[in-house]
């Protein structure tokens, strides 16, 4: 139990676009969606949170006109980037907070997108 | 705020030999804590996770850590080393499983057959 994907594994687009990257929980439902960004050989770090039927919270530092997160489902958490540029290219994470039967709330990570801004 | 503190970069050990790679963290209130593996280009699995309780508690792929609150610490170990385990290990503290998580800079194991 508890698998978490992500759809595309990875993408490359020219500068400009956006790009959309989905997080879905497949066994479980998800309330609370994180979204983290990983440059290589590095640490993870927070994005946002994204919450079912509301709007997502943003750490500091991250524009929200740029990365768009909509949370339309117990299951579903979408991230777009916004007008790409090659900094934003990166290793972007999901994870879902579940609880499974008999556990407790507990973070389930997705495999990964890896996006490249050409 | 919170912050976790992974002390090592890297570690090289020799198949077959026991393994510790050392956590601390920093946190106002009771901490929940975690270690994650991550392989190359793959997203995050959980190996083990503290809530409360026996402060010793046992993971997936033979690991095991042990929560010292008067040290602030959360050490991963392995008595046994496999070829297989060389990846990237994450610590995270949080308010819960449910909340943010604040991850250290992580530590790779390299492993020498």
């Amino acid at each position: 139990g508890a698998v978490v994907s992500q759809h595309p594994s990875w993408v490359i687009c020219k500068s400009g676009t956006s790009v959309k990257i989905e997080c879905r929980s497949l066994d479980f439902q998800a309330t609370t969606m994180f979204w983290y960004r990983q440059f290589p050989k590095q640490s993870l770090m927070l994005m946002a949170t994204s919450n079912e039927g509301s709007k997502a919270t943003y750490e500091q530092g991250v524009e929200k006109d740029k990365f768009l997160i909509n949370h339309a489902s117990l299951t579903l958490s979408t991230l777009t980037v916004t007008s790409a540029h090659p900094e934003d290219s990166s290793f972007y994470i999901c994870s879902a907070s579940g609880k499974l039967a008999g556990g407790s709330d507990t973070q389930y990570f997705g495999p990964g997108t890896r996006l490249t801004v050409l | 705020a919170q912050s976790v503190t992974q002390p090592d970069i890297h570690i090289t050990v020799s198949e077959g030999a026991s393994l510790e790679l050392r956590c601390n963290y920093s946190y106002g209130a009771t901490p929940y804590l975690f270690w994650y593996v991550q392989s190359p280009g793959q997203g995050l699995q959980l190996l083990l996770k503290y809530f409360s309780g026996d402060t010793l508690v046992q993971g997936i792929k033979g690991f095991e850590a042990e929560f010292k609150r008067s040290q602030s610490s959360f050490n991963l170990r392995k008595p046994s080393v496999h070829w297989s385990d060389a990846a990237e290990y994450f610590c995270a503290v949080g308010a819960g499983g449910g909340n943010k998580l604040t991850f250290g800079t992580g530590t790779q194991l390299k492993v020498e057959l």
